[in-house]
């Protein structure tokens, strides 16, 4: 079946340091990747997301690259504000049988000033 | 209208009561789910609906009975629960159910419930 393995947290940062969450997947076929992004209290948003191969998915600064190669969607972001402090999940959702979301185990990320 | 509307926000209920979780969403999306998250974990999934018809139930305790009134609501009709049964429990939304599904899912703020 699918799965994603995550970069172990929590992270802790200094404001606009620059900022990676490793996220790596199984899957057959070619599945949608995205990250989510959770903030204390509240629900799950979606931060950006890739449906095929090479695609680079960005929003609010934030980037991250399908890299079918090395089965990775590596989370990036240039300078961090500590308003990015929150959970961040990496999520695929695959092929025909496994087309229900899979999620990462999640990486809380603090960021101070 | 680009959200998902669950409600109430909290909830307290005791292992003999019945209650109600209730979602919404206005986006014309025929996609429906149920989540359960305990914290400092990712969600996990519980039911999926596709044009308003049960698709994937994942094993989820009789306790917990879902319902999909129509295209835009989904109810959560809880019965019985038990105190481990407490935790955030998400709704989401999206376009269709399917394969590499490419759209996302847009997820409620939830329902914290607390069973005593």
């Amino acid at each position: 079946g699918n799965s994603v393995t995550q970069m172990e947290g929590p992270v802790t940062l200094s404001e606009e340091a620059f900022l990676t969450i490793n996220c790596t997947y199984t899957a057959t076929g070619y599945p949608s990747l995205f990250w989510y992004v959770q903030y204390p209290g509240e629900g799950l948003q979606l931060l950006l997301k890739a449906t095929k191969a090479d695609d680079k998915g960005s929003n609010k600064g934030f980037e991250a690259t399908y890299r079918k190669e090395t089965t990775s969607f590596h989370l990036e972001k240039g300078s961090v504000q500590v308003s990015d402090s929150a959970v961040y999940f990496c999520a695929l959702s695959g092929g025909f049988g496994n087309e229900k979301l899979t999620f990462g185990t999640g990486t809380r990320l603090t960021i101070i000033p | 209208d680009t959200e998902v509307t669950q409600t109430p926000k909290h909830l307290v209920m005791g292992m003999t009561n019945k209650k109600s979780l209730k979602c919404e969403q206005h986006m014309g999306h025929r996609a429906m789910y149920w989540y359960k998250q305990k914290a400092k974990k990712p969600p996990e999934l519980m039911f999926v609906y596709s044009y308003e018809k049960l698709s994937i139930n994942e094993s989820v305790p009789s306790r917990f009975s879902p319902e999909c009134p129509n295209s835009s609501l989904l109810n959560l009709h809880l019965h019985a629960l038990q105190p481990e049964d407490s935790a955030l429990y998400l709704c989401a939304s999206s376009q269709s159910y399917g394969p590499g599904t490419p759209y996302g899912y847009t997820f409620g703020s939830g329902t914290r419930l607390t069973v005593v």
